[in-house]
């Protein structure tokens, strides 16, 4: 039973457009939500997190927003850029301090 | 400072063989904690250390894997009896559990392949 979905395995976005990756969650007691970028043969790297009391969480290109009625979160990255071709999963703590819960991830490709 | 490291990088083991992984966390980080990665598969949490409480160890998939853990360093986990469907990238992570800091920071991985 998959606590946290990514239901889009691959997306592919031009160079300077908009890049949007999807997640949702199953369980509304989750308060706390990161995203993280992982390149090929090396360990995820954080991004950008935020805490169910707020909705929108703004760090250079990146944007995390947050609809806990709808149980969903995203990442946008404006403008995109080649180097920013990876995988990007999501992830919830489960409880204060303790483990992630990550999606599946989703294979980010930006073409020049 | 240093990130989170961790060794070997890979490890190529005959099944039923035992291993052991090891992770150095980052210096000052109190929490630590050991997922693994299958092909073509999401994270997948094993076990979590957090200072002097006891470790919890829900995600470990069998009685094979056990992980220890010196005070506030280093850690391994290890595999006993190897089987193929153990081959997975094994990933440590470390945290500083401090206020309204939940960030995890992984290491490289090690790569393990049991043949």
């Amino acid at each position: 039973d998959q606590q946290v979905k990514q239901n889009s395995p691959s997306l592919s976005v031009q160079e300077g457009r908009i890049s949007i990756l999807n997640c949702d969650y199953t369980n509304s007691m989750f308060d706390y939500f990161l995203w993280y970028k992982k390149y090929p043969a090396e360990g995820p790297t954080f991004l950008i997190s935020i805490s169910s009391i707020k909705d929108k969480n703004e760090d250079g290109r990146f944007t995390v927003f947050l609809n806990k009625s709808a149980k969903h979160l995203s990442l946008h990255i404006v403008p995109s850029q080649p180097g920013d071709s990876a995988v990007y999963f999501c992830a919830v703590l489960y409880n204060q301090g303790g483990k992630l819960i990550f999606g599946q991830g989703t294979e980010l490709s930006v073409k020049p | 400072g240093a990130g989170v490291s961790q060794s070997p990088s890979n490890k190529v083991t005959e099944k039923g063989k035992d291993v052991e992984l090891r992770c150095d966390p980052i210096s000052g980080h109190t929490a630590l904690y050991w997922y693994r990665q299958r092909l073509g598969q999401g994270l997948e949490f094993l076990i979590y250390f957090q200072g002097n409480s006891a470790p919890d160890k829900s995600g470990l998939p069998s009685d094979r894997f056990s992980a220890e853990r010196t005070g506030e360093s280093v850690s391994t986990l290890t595999i006993q009896r190897t089987q193929q469907e153990d081959s997975a990238v094994y990933l440590c992570a470390s945290s500083i559990q401090s206020g309204q800091l939940y960030e995890q920071y992984f290491g490289p991985g090690t790569r393990l392949t049991v043949t």
